[in-house]
């Protein structure tokens, strides 16, 4: 079936570090990815989303790419800053069939200033 | 849109006791998911819906969990009885067509004694 993997962390960084968090994807079709954020205490909130090959999806200085060549959806940030620290999650979402709302296990990031 | 409520936020219970967790999705949102968030396992899907229609249960652990969801404005997750090991965050995240981003709700943390 469908599965997302995504880095382990945890991932240390220093502040204004840059960000990668690598993401691939097994999936029939074209999913959607999406990249979501949890801060401690929370639900999980969209961070961005990506929704056909070569997409980009983008918000609050994060980035990602749907590489459809390389099952691919890395996260990245070009500076990181402390209030960056939370868990983020890849996921995925077949658009048919009855696949539903796959997550990653979750990358978590601390940055330290 | 006050986005996906879910309640209780905190439920604290004995050994043996029924749990019932309750989630409002978006309104108009056509799929809704349960999932449930542990230390040791991460994010599980337990169980997710399409029309108030159960499509994929396949996640709910055990005989003692089950969800239903009588219209499209309410569902409801049930433990009966409730174990130590049924200690979790539980999640409820509603999307408004297949393929799209779904929406976190803020979790109910469930602690059995």
């Amino acid at each position: 079936g469908d599965s997302v993997t995504q880095m382990e962390g945890p991932v240390t960084l220093s502040e204004e570090a840059f960000l990668t968090i690598n993401c691939t994807y097994t999936a029939t079709g074209y999913p959607s990815l999406f990249w979501y954020v949890q801060y401690p205490g929370e639900g999980l909130q969209l961070l961005l989303k990506a929704t056909k090959a070569d997409d980009k999806g983008s918000n609050k200085g994060f980035e990602a790419t749907y590489r459809k060549e390389t099952t691919s959806f890395h996260l990245e940030k070009g500076s990181v800053q402390v209030s960056d620290s939370a868990v983020y999650f890849c996921a995925l979402f077949a658009n048919s069939g009855n696949t539903p709302l796959v997550f990653g296990k979750g990358t978590r990031l601390s940055v330290i200033a | 849109d006050a986005g996906v409520i879910q309640s209780p936020r905190h439920e604290v219970t004995e050994m043996g006791q029924e749990v019932t967790l309750r989630c409002k999705p978006i309104s108009g949102h056509d799929y809704l998911f349960w999932y449930r968030q542990t230390m040791m396992r991460g994010l599980e899907l337990l169980i997710y819906f399409n029309n108030n229609v159960p499509i994929d249960d396949s996640g709910m652990p055990e005989d003692r969990f089950s969800a239903k969801m009588p219209n499209a404005s309410f569902s409801t997750l049930k433990i009966q009885p409730s174990e130590p090991r049924d200690s979790a965050v539980y999640f409820c995240a509603s999307s408004p067509i297949r393929g799209d981003a779904a929406f976190f709700g803020q979790g109910t943390r469930l602690t059995v004694v």
